[in-house]
């Protein structure tokens, strides 16, 4: 079992719909939990990140965790053309050091 | 743009050559972590320096060695370069050690033939 799983997708949401990506994790020790953004040939970009199980909002973008279930979602409300990039979810364990996990990723496509 | 720096932005190297790829955190950050990604993958964990020490690492040989200096700059060292070990290579920096959010530079991209 990979210590962090992601849909590989391609989702394909329209415009303006609720895009929903998830995602599981193995360690029940972790500690924080990571969405990114990553369009083609750049560097992840931080865009959620939630610490306690729940739900936490920040514009658009809804980042949920529960961790009895082990799996994080994130929400991304009225999707627009330029939300279509890969989403890595990305988790911290700390076990005799500290590792951040990196899903695969799910590619979206949002269409207009 | 996160303020992470990183340099060379592209490099070549030759089978069994060494290669030391820089980066400079973000202001007021004490905390690099390295990563590697391979196209299509997500990043993988290489290790994260806090205060000058290493603070966790991934399943990386040996051979990825890393230092980070007063200023909380970084450097990762790759001895006897191998084919895969081509990727984009990755530093992030953080606030403080351990299990804070972490900001990306835009990477180095590594090349062995």
């Amino acid at each position: 079992q990979k210590e962090v799983e992601q849909n590989s997708g391609p989702l394909s949401v329209p415009e303006g719909a609720i895009a929903s990506l998830n995602c599981t994790y193995s360690d029940r020790g972790s500690q924080s939990f990571f969405w990114y953004r990553q369009y083609s040939g750049k560097s992840p970009e931080l865009i959620m990140f939630i610490y306690s199980n729940g739900d936490k909002e920040d514009g658009r973008f809804t980042a949920q965790l529960n961790k009895a279930s082990q799996y994080v979602s994130l929400l991304i409300r009225d999707s627009q053309p330029s939300d279509s990039a890969t989403y890595l979810c990305a988790v911290t364990e700390n076990t005799g050091g500290f590792k951040t996990i990196f899903g695969a990723g799910t590619r979206l496509f949002v269409k207009a | 743009e996160t303020g992470v720096t990183q340099s060379p932005t592209h490099l070549i190297k030759t089978r069994g050559q060494q290669v030391t790829l820089r980066c400079s955190s973000q202001s007021g950050h004490n905390t690099v972590s390295w990563y590697q990604q391979a196209l299509g993958q997500g990043p993988q964990f290489i290790f994260q320096y806090y205060r000058e020490e290493e603070n966790g690492r991934g399943n990386f040989p040996p051979r990825f060695s890393g230092l980070q200096f007063p200023n909380y700059s970084s450097e990762l060292n790759v001895n006897a370069l191998e084919l895969d070990d081509s990727a984009l290579y990755l530093c992030a920096s953080s606030l403080r050690g351990g299990h804070y959010e972490q900001y990306f530079g835009p990477g180095t991209r590594l090349t062995v033939t």
